[in-house]
């Protein structure tokens, strides 16, 4: 059974560049397109970007300019840079797998989540 | 981008009633439309799919419909542990987005 853990700083201050990790464990990275979600406190769900593992990403247009996800299949891990950071990007962090080769499936199954704070 | 919206935002309900909550595209997202539960400090859980296929382990009394533009949730029967707050998501073109959500209190 695969399964997702993110892994990051919990602080990062105003104009830094949040980075975060997701490992995946039991399954491979081969096949499918990996996906961060983000949620602000007592907020809904964004979408931030994914990348197959061909290595093709794509963005949300409204974070495009600072974002960039990477993949490291020898790790079987893969990452999310966000870029000069604001109190607005405070939220938890998810990643999340969705199927290939078509990107119309549903995110399944997803990290614990992990909180980041923007905060000096 | 395809807006989602649902109704109601909320709603307080009893052990054993039929809920049903609506999601709405701005525009045709044909099936591609997936139900999640979150609850308080859990990450999303996948309930539905395709917009009426149950994923594997999920109790039958949860059920999906729609196509299109409109699309239901709905809850045959609510259980205590069905307290949470559920997210319709569009995943039939990036930028992937969700609905604002329908909190259910028990």
């Amino acid at each position: 059974q695969v399964q997702l853990q993110e892994s990051g700083p919990g602080l990062v201050k105003p104009s830094e560049t949040l980075s975060l990790t997701c490992t995946v464990s039991g399954g491979s990275i081969s096949g499918y397109y990996w996906n961060w979600i983000r949620q602000p406190p007592r907020k809904g769900l964004e979408w931030i970007g994914y990348i197959y593992y061909y290595g093709n990403t794509n963005y949300n247009p409204s974070l495009k300019s600072r974002v960039t996800i990477s993949l490291d299949t020898s790790k079987n891990q893969f990452s999310l840079n966000l870029s000069s950071v604001t109190a607005a990007d405070t939220a938890v962090y998810y990643c999340a797998r969705l199927e290939g080769p078509d990107n119309v499936g549903p995110f399944d199954p997803w990290g614990q989540g992990t909180l980041i704070t923007v905060s000096s | 981008d395809i807006q989602m919206t649902q109704s109601p935002s909320s709603l307080s309900a009893s052990v054993g009633d039929r809920v049903t909550i609506t999601c709405r595209a701005s525009r045709s997202i044909s099936s591609y439309l997936n139900w999640y539960q979150q609850r308080p400090g859990k990450a999303p859980k996948l309930l539905i799919y395709a917009a009426f296929t149950l994923q594997s382990g999920v109790p039958s009394r949860f059920s999906g419909s729609g196509s299109g533009t409109d699309f239901t949730l709905t809850i045959s029967s609510l259980q205590p542990e069905d307290f949470a707050t559920y997210y319709c998501h569009q995943s039939y073109s990036p930028p992937f987005t969700f609905g604002p959500g329908t909190k259910v209190d028990i």
